[in-house]
């Protein structure tokens, strides 16, 4: 049982570069999310789905795009990279919308782009 | 618009000493409360959540956490700090007919021997 996988682990991308974060489950969670985590913000929402086929925005979707074609994979699309989007970005998943059973967190992508 | 505010970024305590962390919200309703540790370099982990039921909630390595809802807190508590506890802790709130877990600024715990 492999959890909330993300990759790549590291990337540096050049500013105006696109590329895809990815991100798997597989625990047949319904609920999948990114976040992106900078220092003395905590985490901020960018994107969510309720399951496949649904998505919605959250606290900070702009510049990001994500789909959610199957239960399993929610990844998350850059799509012309910007200094500001230098960061650590969290997939996490819940069984259930509501959260009763908490949330479980990837180990997290850290992005830099120059 | 929901907001969650933790009131410490950084708190340095000794070993053995009591902990409380404040963390308040802005939503109206009914709220799913919880509480994360990220030790560093890790992701984060759960210690505790709130759902219905008793205000006061025990989570794992001797965290708890009291929901006061006339006052929109959701406060973690630990009688006695150790080392190990260094790392930084995140309230998140889900609630307001809202699908979303939004987090607060975290605390930054340092613990000293």
């Amino acid at each position: 049982n492999a959890g909330v996988t993300q990759t790549p682990k590291f990337q540096v991308l050049k500013t105006g570069q696109s590329m895809t974060l990815q991100c798997a489950q597989d625990m047949n969670h319904e609920y999948m999310s990114w976040y992106r985590q900078d220092p003395g913000m905590g985490l901020r929402l960018i994107h969510y789905s309720v399951g496949a086929g649904i998505t919605d925005q959250g606290e900070v979707p702009n510049g990001y795009n994500v789909s959610r074609s199957t239960t399993e994979d929610f990844p998350l699309r850059l799509l012309s990279a910007a200094p500001s989007q230098t960061s650590v970005y969290f997939c996490a998943s819940s069984p259930t919308t509501e959260g009763a059973l908490g949330y479980t967190f990837g180990s997290g992508t850290r992005l830099t782009v120059v | 618009a929901q907001s969650v505010s933790q009131h410490n970024h950084h708190v340095i305590l000794s070993e053995a000493a009591s902990l409380e962390l404040g963390c308040n919200y802005s939503y109206g309703g009914t709220v799913n409360l919880f509480w994360y540790v990220q030790y560093p370099g890790q992701h984060l982990q759960l210690l505790l959540k709130y759902f219905s039921g008793d205000p006061l909630v025990k989570g794992i390595k001797g965290f708890e956490a009291e929901f006061i809802k006339s006052k929109f807190s959701f406060n973690l508590r630990k009688p006695s700090v150790q080392w190990s506890d260094t790392a930084e802790y995140f309230c998140a709130v889900k609630g307001g007919g809202y699908n979303k877990l939004i987090f607060g600024a975290g605390t930054r715990l340092a613990v000293h021997p």
